[in-house]
């Protein structure tokens, strides 16, 4: 069974702060990996995706990949209340395999 | 260029009836997934069409139906409704030719079901 693992917070951050998403997968065959940001009521809308070991920035987010532990994360820099949201992983082996995700994690930002 | 569509928007159902829900992908798109997403959950995987076959199907009872036409567009059909249906009912497209991880599955804004 490939299980994607976040903590579910509530991770309340200020405003203008750096917040860190974490997420930890167990299939070592994934090889795509998608933070996906849901407002409530809302469908997941993509942030961001990686599928090499490292770090990838886009604009205020930052993800990393590390094969190795299994283990992804976002990072949100200067957070803005407009950010508060729940925050989904997903993990596939390919590009049109299904994804998995994690349950998400609520993202409170405190102005 | 219209991204993915869903309808209708909610809809209110009676244990043990039938619903019927709809997705036309976004322009271009060949391939759509349908997902579940029960409160408090991320969204799990029901099954994938592409042209017009049932390509994969995830861990759901054969209540659990659907089509693809032509135009790409899909169904969901969930019979004999259960309490436990109620849910966002997702429909992601993608392109069926793709391999390259990354490639992203584009979500429509989602069908709220509630089963009384």
């Amino acid at each position: 069974q490939k299980e994607v693992e976040q903590n579910s917070g509530p991770l309340s951050v200020p405003e203008g702060a750096i917040a860190s998403l974490n997420c930890t997968y167990s299939d070592r065959g994934s090889q795509s990996f998608f933070w996906y940001r849901q407002y409530s009521g809302k469908s997941p809308e993509l942030i961001m995706f990686i599928y090499s070991n490292g770090d990838k920035e886009d604009g205020r987010f930052t993800a990393q990949l590390n094969k190795a532990s299994q283990y992804v994360s976002l990072l949100i820099r200067d957070s803005q209340p407009s950010d508060s949201a729940t925050y989904l992983c997903a993990v596939s082996n390919s590009g049109n395999t299904p994804l998995v995700f994690g349950k998400g994690t609520r993202l409170s930002v405190i102005a | 260029d219209a991204g993915v569509t869903q309808s209708p928007t909610h809809l209110i159902k009676t244990r043990g009836q039938q619903v019927t829900l709809r997705c036309s992908p976004k322009s271009g798109h060949d391939t759509v997934s349908w997902y579940q997403q029960a409160l408090g959950q991320g969204p799990q995987f029901i099954f994938q069409y592409y042209e017009e076959e049932e390509r994969q199907r995830g861990n759901f009872p054969d209540r659990f139906s659907g089509h693809q036409f032509p135009n790409y567009s899909s169904e969901l059909n969930v019979n004999a409704l259960l309490l436990g249906d109620s849910a966002l009912y997702l429909c992601a497209s993608s392109l069926g030719g793709q391999l390259d991880p990354g490639d992203e599955q584009y979500f429509g804004p989602g069908t709220r079901l509630t089963v009384t």
